[in-house]
């Protein structure tokens, strides 16, 4: 399986900045998602990350507010945007290598937003 | 409403005291349903794969099934490493790889 990393590990940020979460994959693969986990709850999808184009983005996420980049087959980013403390979750990015289904998960962000 | 639910939310076992978890699901065209397990601060840790009824995998002290309806995950004589959420998810529909996660559960194994 893929070994993917997510920087930065966890943070704590003030309302209305802006934080911006890599996800490194040391493979080339087909499909890169990003979700959320609020506290207490399961993962929601926010969107597909598609290479060279833009995300594809999950009733209720909007691209001002979780903008991401794809600009190769390894790498993506997703910005949380002028954050407010109902943001503060576990951000995970996942990926699905060619010809196969499961998907992998990266360790996960932990943000705090105060 | 298409929807993946997880029974119970929270299980307590002593060691060695064999179980299963639920995972029911209400979705057109199931194309694959996934069985993961998440430990406190990190991301899910992919364990299964099930693709048609009947199907049934298996791995060390769990064994996953599958109905047209549910999945089951049994865990025969369990060890406090063990311990984790359990979560499971499905893909349905389309040519797309997308998950809807249950909520999980939570599976404390004591000595």
């Amino acid at each position: 399986s893929a070994v993917i990393s997510q920087k930065p590990s966890r943070d704590i940020c003030q309302r209305g900045t802006s934080l911006t979460i890599q996800c490194q994959v040391d493979s080339q693969v087909t499909m890169m998602f990003w979700y959320r986990q609020q506290p207490g709850q399961s993962l929601t999808l926010i969107a597909t990350a598609n290479q060279g184009s833009e995300a594809t983005y999950e009733s209720g996420f909007v691209i001002d507010k979780f903008p991401i980049s794809r600009p190769n087959l390894t790498f993506s980013t997703l910005t949380v945007s002028n954050m407010s403390p109902e943001d503060s979750s576990i951000y995970l990015c996942s990926v699905v290598q060619q010809g196969a289904g499961e998907q992998y998960f990266g360790p996960g962000t932990r943000l705090t937003v105060t | 409403e298409d929807q993946v639910t997880q029974s119970p939310e929270a299980l307590r076992l002593q060691e060695g005291e064999s179980s299963s978890l639920n995972c029911s699901y209400t979705v057109s065209g199931l194309r694959g349903l996934f069985w993961y397990r998440q430990d406190p601060g990190k991301g899910p840790e992919f364990l299964f794969t099930l693709y048609s009824a009947g199907e049934e995998k298996e791995k060390e002290r769990l064994k996953a099934t599958l109905t047209k309806k549910e999945s089951f995950l049994h865990i025969t004589a369990p060890k406090p490493e063990d311990s984790a959420t359990y979560l499971c998810a499905v893909q349905y529909g389309g040519a797309t790889n997308k998950l809807i996660f249950g909520t999980g559960t939570l599976l404390a194994v004591q000595p």
